[in-house]
C-alpha cells in the first residue's frame, strides 16, 4: 500500500538558519510528491511538487526539496529560515487515478527569533 | 487559497442534525474533493468527483454525502450517522483533466470550514 511519514511531530529552528522536514514514502512504481503548507485556521497552499527529472525541486517562498530514489525520502529544505514559515507542514503522494493524494501526518515548523 | 471558496468559515449543530457544508470554485477544474483534517491525522478523503453528476467515496465516506450538479459546486453533507462529525473540512480542487499537464495533479485548497457538533 502507498503511504507517506513525517517522522516529526514538530521542528524547532531558530530565524535564519537552515531547516529541514522530513518526508518518506512507500509507493509502487515512481512516485509523484508534493509539499503544502498550512497557517492556522487556513487551507493548504501548494508548496512544490516531484514528477520527473531533477532531483531537487524549487518551490514557492525559497523552500526546495530533494528526491532520494535509494532512500525513498522527499525532505523538504530552506537555507534560511524566517519567522513566517512557521506552520504545519504536509508531505503528500499521488495515489491511482483520479489524482487522489495520500498525505502524511503533518510536521509543525516553529521558527524562533 | 485560489479560486475556492467555503462557507461557512464555523458551524455548530446539535448531535442528529444533518448540514450541508458549501464548496464553490471558479477554476474551470473538473476534479473536485472533500477531505477531512483532524489534529495528528493530516488529510483523509472523504469523497471526490472527476465530472459533474459523478462522485466517487474516499477512504471515509460513511456518514457522509455529496452531489455534483454543476462543475463550479461540490458541496458535502454531515448526516447524523457520521458518529464522530467534530472536524475542519477542506475542499480542494484539481485540473488534472484539463489538459494542464502536470500542473493539473496540484490541488487547490479552500480556507475551510470548522464543524463543531454538540
Amino acid at each position: 500500500a502507498q503511504s507517506v511519514a513525517q517522522p516529526e511531530d514538530q521542528v524547532n529552528v531558530a530565524e535564519g538558519n537552515p531547516l529541514t522536514v522530513k518526508c518518506t514514502y512507500s509507493v509502487s512504481g515512481n512516485p509523484y510528491l508534493f509539499w503544502y503548507v498550512q497557517y492556522p485556521n487556513r487551507g493548504l497552499q501548494f508548496l512544490l511538487k516531484y514528477i520527473t527529472g531533477d532531483n531537487l525541486v524549487k518551490g514557492s517562498y525559497g523552500f526546495e526539496a530533494e528526491f532520494n530514489k535509494s532512500q525513498t525520502s522527499f525532505h523538504l529544505k530552506k537555507p534560511s529560515a524566517l519567522v513566517s514559515d512557521s506552520a504545519l507542514y504536509f508531505c503528500a503522494v499521488l495515489r491511482g487515478g483520479y489524482n487522489k493524494l495520500i498525505f502524511g501526518a503533518g510536521t509543525r515548523l516553529a521558527v524562533h527569533p | 487559497d485560489g479560486g475556492i471558496t467555503q462557507s461557512p468559515k464555523y458551524l455548530f449543530r446539535k448531535e442528529g442534525q444533518n448540514v450541508t457544508l458549501s464548496c464553490e470554485q471558479n477554476l474551470n477544474h473538473d476534479a473536485m474533493y472533500w477531505y477531512r483534517q483532524d489534529p495528528g491525522q493530516g488529510l483523509r478523503l472523504i469523497y471526490y468527483s472527476q465530472i459533474v453528476n459523478d462522485f466517487q467515496k474516499g477512504d471515509i465516506a460513511e456518514g457522509y454525502s455529496v452531489s455534483r450538479e454543476k462543475k463550479e459546486s461540490f458541496p458535502l453533507t454531515v448526516t447524523s450517522a457520521q458518529k464522530n462529525p467534530t472536524a475542519f473540512y477542506l475542499c480542494a480542487s484539481s485540473g488534472y483533466t484539463s489538459g494542464l499537464g502536470d500542473k493539473g495533479l496540484e490541488q487547490y485548497f479552500g480556507p475551510g470550514t470548522r464543524l463543531t457538533v454538540t
